[in-house]
């Protein structure tokens, strides 16, 4: 089946905009989760949905960033007032269910801010 | 102490040989642990899981998991050019299994 989709692939944009990113998750996967990637760095987590509630945001870096999942199915992560600290690549994995199950990822979004 | 350590590399093996990474991690109350391997330019793609003591054998990986050292280790016998890639350990952390924390990743070389 297909797997997780992000858009868009890649994001330009200049500091101080605003920017949404979004998933879309493994169809009938409840768990959405966001991680953040640096160059050399392995993923950092973001912030964790369990169907619609985010059960888990203790790594968002600041009140800049929020994300939500209406329907328990697709995710927008947003980002205001970016800053060139920003820049990364934005991952989103799905999983069946919350607990310790493998989570699989989208092919990401690289994000730079000029 | 970070949470999941793993040697940056780069590990240089050449094509057939055994490739070992090992992965160490903090929480002694850990349960499950990943490995995750990510070509260049890539996202994160999951080849290995293991959720309790021993080995785990997966075609030509092997996961290993000692919870009394604790340490993670893959082994991936008979390398190819093919298997180059960064592999990431990831395990649940200190504070909850829901998400993952990953180490910076070991790079892996095959040469031909």
């Amino acid at each position: 089946g297909a797997g997780v989709s992000q858009t868009p692939s890649n994001k330009v944009t200049e500091k101080g905009k605003y920017v949404e990113l979004r998933c879309d998750p493994i169809s009938g996967h409840t768990a959405l989760y966001w991680y953040r990637q640096s160059l050399g760095q392995g993923p950092e987590f973001l912030i964790y949905f369990q169907g619609t509630g985010a059960a888990d945001d203790s790594g968002l870096p600041n009140d800049r960033f929020f994300a939500v999942r209406p329907e328990g199915s697709v995710s927008t992560l947003k980002i205001q007032r970016t800053e060139r600290g920003d820049s990364a690549v934005y991952l989103c994995a799905s999983s069946p269910d919350g607990g310790d199950r493998e989570q699989y990822f989208g092919p990401g979004t690289r994000l730079t801010v000029t | 102490q970070k949470e999941v350590e793993q040697n940056s590399g780069p590990l240089s093996v050449p094509e057939g040989a055994i490739a070992s990474l090992n992965c160490t991690y903090s929480d002694r109350g850990s349960q499950s642990f990943f490995w995750y391997r990510q070509y260049s330019g890539k996202s994160p793609e999951l080849i290995m899981s293991i959720y309790s003591n021993g080995d785990k054998e997966d075609g030509r990986f092997t996961a290993q998991l000692n919870k009394a050292s604790q340490y993670v280790s893959l082994l991936i016998r008979d390398s190819q050019p093919s298997d180059s890639a960064t592999y990431l350990c990831a395990g649940p952390g200190n504070t909850g299994f829901q998400k993952l924390v990953f180490g910076t990743g070991t790079r892996l070389l095959v040469s031909p």
